[in-house]
């Protein structure tokens, strides 16, 4: 079957750095997307990767590696704003995207 | 700037009711998705439309039907709701140059009971 595994919750301080973990068994891929969810919001894109290795924008980095299924999403200096659920998805063969449960983070002052 | 827009954000509704939510997006695109959002687990594709009156079932479409009559928008329906389709429904459009990004709805949170 088709499983995208993420951390429940995290737990991080305001100003400090806090990388969330996706793993992935999926039928094919066609890429990794990292979303964030305010709370009774919609989800909105945060970045997308293909290909193995770092994609940096701004405060926020996510990285991949296929051949381990593996993916992280990497917060930079962190903001009070930045609490929210993080959710990994994972396109696979059929261009279907299979979605993780989500990441809160907690931001505390 | 991209937008996707739906009928409610929140609904209650009474078991047996037919329930209507509708989807409007902006940006032309063809790819059109419904999904529903439990606590705990991921967002689970109900059915979604590739193109005008071309529909697709998802990993969840019992209990649903759903209506693609014009490109911009997506109706689910929910034949005779049931307490366990109380969820949150996001819709989500895809397409243009951001082929890979599926922009979404603010979302209804529908109460059956």
């Amino acid at each position: 079957g088709q499983n995208i595994d993420q951390p429940t919750e995290m737990t991080a301080t305001e100003g400090a750095i806090v990388q969330i973990n996706c793993t992935y068994q999926t039928s094919g891929f066609n890429g990794l997307f990292w979303y964030q969810q305010h709370a009774g919001e919609a989800p909105t894109f945060l970045s997308y990767n293909v290909l193995d290795g770092l994609e940096e924008k701004g405060r926020f980095s996510s990285f991949l590696s296929r051949s381990k299924g593996y993916s992280y999403l990497l917060l930079k200096e962190l903001q009070m704003k930045d609490s929210a659920s993080y959710l990994c998805a994972v396109m696979d063969s059929n261009y279907q995207l299979i979605w993780g449960a989500g990441t809160k983070l907690i931001i505390k002052p | 700037d991209v937008k996707v827009t739906q009928s409610s954000r929140y609904l209650v509704k009474r078991t047996g009711e037919k329930v209507f939510l509708e989807c409007v997006q902006d940006m032309d695109h063809e790819n059109m998705f419904w999904y529903r959002q439990d606590p705990g687990l991921g967002l689970r594709l109900i059915y979604f439309s590739y193109d005008v009156k071309m529909k697709e079932k998802g990993d969840i479409p019992e209990g649903y039907s759903v209506s693609r009559e014009k490109k911009e928008r997506f109706s689910l329906i929910l034949e005779s709701a049931s307490t366990n389709q109380t969820s949150m429904y996001l819709c989500a459009s895809l397409g243009g140059e951001a082929y890979n990004e599926q922009f979404f709805g603010p979302g209804t949170r529908l109460t059956v009971l």
